[in-house]
């Protein structure tokens, strides 16, 4: 079965801290994505990375930064967190771009 | 851009009942995913549809794709508090990513 872990499930952080978020998969996957789950507003995709050292923009990738340095990681980047940044993330991996995702477990953040 | 819209958002159903989740697409479906979720959890898959027409089975879950209606629906037959969670429809809108709705949040009560 397709592994994707992400380091941490419960985070705790001071604004203004710089949080990285990791997820690595074992499966080869060449696409990793990084998405938001907020109440009432589903998943939003933040990142996403077709191939090591590639990245794009989803959705809402302001205030975030990712880093794909191996194939089988994916970090997302806070620079600066705010509050606003408190929520649900999960990271989710495939083997072609639009087809069945694998997700992480997800780690829940929340910015003090 | 592609918009999933899932109904209901919630739902309360009690253990035994029958009940149906649907996700409607404001553009063409290519494909579409159903997942659930466990409160807190990451995303599990349930099922792929990829043609009009199609209908697949999981156990006691069931879920169609109406293309030409541009919608599909995920129907549970005697539900239990195992199914209790949320559903999430995912869409290949012929573009490079899937998208989601914003999730039907079930709960099941003895």
């Amino acid at each position: 079965d397709v592994k994707v872990t992400q380091s941490s499930r419960y985070l705790v952080k001071r604004t203004g801290e710089k949080v990285f978020l990791e997820c690595v998969q074992d499966m080869d996957h060449e696409n990793m994505f990084w998405y938001r789950q907020d109440p009432g507003l589903g998943l939003r995709l933040i990142y996403f990375s077709y191939d090591v050292k590639m990245k794009e923009k989803g959705d809402i990738p302001e205030g975030y930064s990712v880093s794909r340095e191996k194939k089988e990681r994916f970090s997302l980047i806070l620079e600066s967190a705010s509050t606003n940044q408190t929520s649900m993330y999960l990271c989710a991996s495939s083997f072609f771009a639009n087809e069945k995702l694998f997700f992480g477990s997800g780690t829940q953040l929340s910015v003090l | 851009s592609q918009e999933l819209e899932q109904s209901p958002q919630s739902l309360i159903v009690q253990e035994g009942k029958n009940l149906t989740i649907n996700c409607t697409s404001s553009k063409t479906l290519y494909g579409l995913y159903w997942y659930k979720q466990k409160y807190g959890e990451g995303l599990i898959f349930l099922m792929m549809l990829q043609k009009g027409g199609e209908e697949k089975s999981h156990e006691k879950i069931t879920a169609k794709l109406d293309e030409k209606k541009q919608q599909s629906s995920l129907h549970i037959t005697a539900s239990q508090p195992s199914h209790a969670g949320i559903y999430l429809c995912g869409a290949d809108g012929n573009t490079d990513k899937l998208i989601f709705g914003t999730g039907t949040r079930l709960q099941v009560f003895p």
